[in-house]
């Protein structure tokens, strides 16, 4: 399963765009691309999946370059709600999901 | 509430006690998966279930754990002889068949051994 790299830790305001890169430059063709958000004692929550370009919905969006070795979430007016961790995933099929330590976001007044 | 769902949410027992958890996933979520939270970390892998079939199983997970998933519903983690280490936040996910990698997730049992 392709490993990721992701800061370890944001900071941001709220009302601001947040965007978090996620590095997985061993990604394999069949591999789909996924974040996760963990609220603290709450199970991860799915925010957004994609395979390649852009891909949007009601909470965020997903940026994939042509060469698929990065992937960038994007947050758009982030909230005080919004702190959490953020986790990039990359598997294909039914697989197992390996996370990272995620990227830590923290949303100040 | 048609999430997946998980019992006790907390647990606290003592060293060398039995502990069981269960997981009730979506209904018709054909996969069930275990993962294991400590502090700090993202959740690690521990088995996944294919209807009643455990597929796959961790090497985390010790021969003192063990899963099951009788009827391919719903599914209980057991831990024997519980040891400190094994303090953590036990998440049960689970997956439409039609889904490529979306994992729900339950919230959580967090578990203190003492």
């Amino acid at each position: 399963l392709a490993k990721t790299t992701q800061p370890i830790s944001m900071d941001s305001y709220e009302g601001q765009e947040v965007n978090i890169t996620c590095s997985h430059n061993n990604i394999a063709t069949n591999d789909y691309i996924t974040w996760y958000q963990q609220f603290p004692s709450q199970g991860p929550r799915f925010i957004i999946q994609g395979y390649k370009t852009k891909v949007t919905n009601e909470v965020a969006s997903l940026f994939i370059p042509a060469d698929r070795k990065s992937s960038t979430l994007s947050l758009p007016r982030v909230s005080l709600s919004d702190t959490a961790v953020y986790y990039c995933l990359v598997a294909g099929g039914y697989n197992k999901l390996i996370f990272g330590a995620g990227t830590r976001l923290a949303v100040h007044p | 509430d048609t999430g997946v769902s998980q019992d006790p949410r907390h647990k606290i027992t003592k060293r060398g006690q039995n502990v069981t958890f269960r997981c009730d996933p979506i209904s018709e979520h054909n996969r069930l998966y275990w993962y294991r939270q400590t502090l700090g970390q993202g959740p690690e892998f521990l088995t996944y279930f294919q209807n009643e079939a455990q597929l796959e199983k961790s090497r985390l997970l010790s021969d003192r754990f063990s899963a099951e998933r009788p009827k391919g519903s719903f599914s209980t983690l057991e831990i024997q002889r519980t040891e400190q280490g094994d303090s953590a936040m036990y998440l049960c996910a689970s997956t439409p068949e039609t889904s490529q990698e979306t994992q729900y997730f339950g919230p959580g049992t967090r578990l203190l051994v003492l």
